[in-house]
């Protein structure tokens, strides 16, 4: 069964604090995977990841795909009060047009 | 602008009645899917819809139903049958292109039954 788990549940750190957000999937036929920032309200895409070893940054966030041990981390540095969200890990299959999401992440970013 | 429209924000029905709740996007998207959120949970989903007369069932397809009638559109039905309908409802749709995975979503629903 195609799964992916999402790690730690929840999170509470303070301002200015670095954190690592844990993505590992076990799917068949993977294409990519996507993380977003989901806050109480539709979700927004943060990244895109196809192939092993190349990080992606955008301002203080970067993540990175190890297509061999089947995980993906988004990092967080120096963070504040507004990256306060649930982030969601997500794959997508060669075959089929199916998403699978992971649970999420539940980030407290306290000042 | 583009983009992908959910109405009602809110939606509030009585136990028995069925519910409508309607996705557009104006992306000019192929595939439209129907996820529900339960809180502490990820998004599960109920339908999804390749192309337009077309679309399958998902994790969780009892108790809701679907048309796709129009490219645009893609509405959700919770009937009386689903036992346990209050939830968020997100509405999301992707472009059918090679390396385009990104999912757009709508603002969602919140659907409370009294």
């Amino acid at each position: 069964e195609d799964k992916v788990v999402q790690s730690p549940l929840s999170l509470v750190v303070h301002e200015g604090d670095t954190v690592t957000l844990n993505c590992s999937y076990e799917v068949t036929n993977f294409r990519s995977l996507l993380w977003y920032k989901q806050e109480k309200k539709a979700p927004t895409f943060l990244f895109m990841l196809t192939s092993s070893g190349i990080e992606k940054k955008s301002g203080r966030l970067s993540s990175i795909l190890d297509k061999k041990e089947l995980f993906s981390i988004l990092n967080i540095t120096a963070t504040q009060t507004g990256d306060s969200a649930v982030y969601l890990c997500v794959t997508t299959l060669n075959t089929g047009n199916q998403f699978y999401f992971g649970t999420g992440t539940s980030l407290t970013v306290i000042p | 602008d583009g983009g992908i429209t959910q109405s009602p924000k809110y939606l509030f029905r009585k136990e028995g009645q069925n519910v409508t709740l309607s996705c557009e996007q104006n992306l000019n998207h192929d595939a439209m899917y129907w996820y529900r959120q339960d809180p502490g949970q990820g998004l599960r989903l109920i339908y999804y819809s390749q192309i337009v007369n077309d679309f399958q069932k998902g994790d969780i397809a009892e108790g809701y139903s679907v048309s796709r009638e129009k490219k645009e559109s893609f509405p959700l039905t919770v009937t009386s049958a689903q036992k346990n309908p209050t939830a968020f409802y997100l509405c999301a749709s992707t472009a059918e292109r090679e390396g385009t995975d990104t999912q757009y979503f709508g603002p969602g629903t919140r659907l409370t039954v009294l």
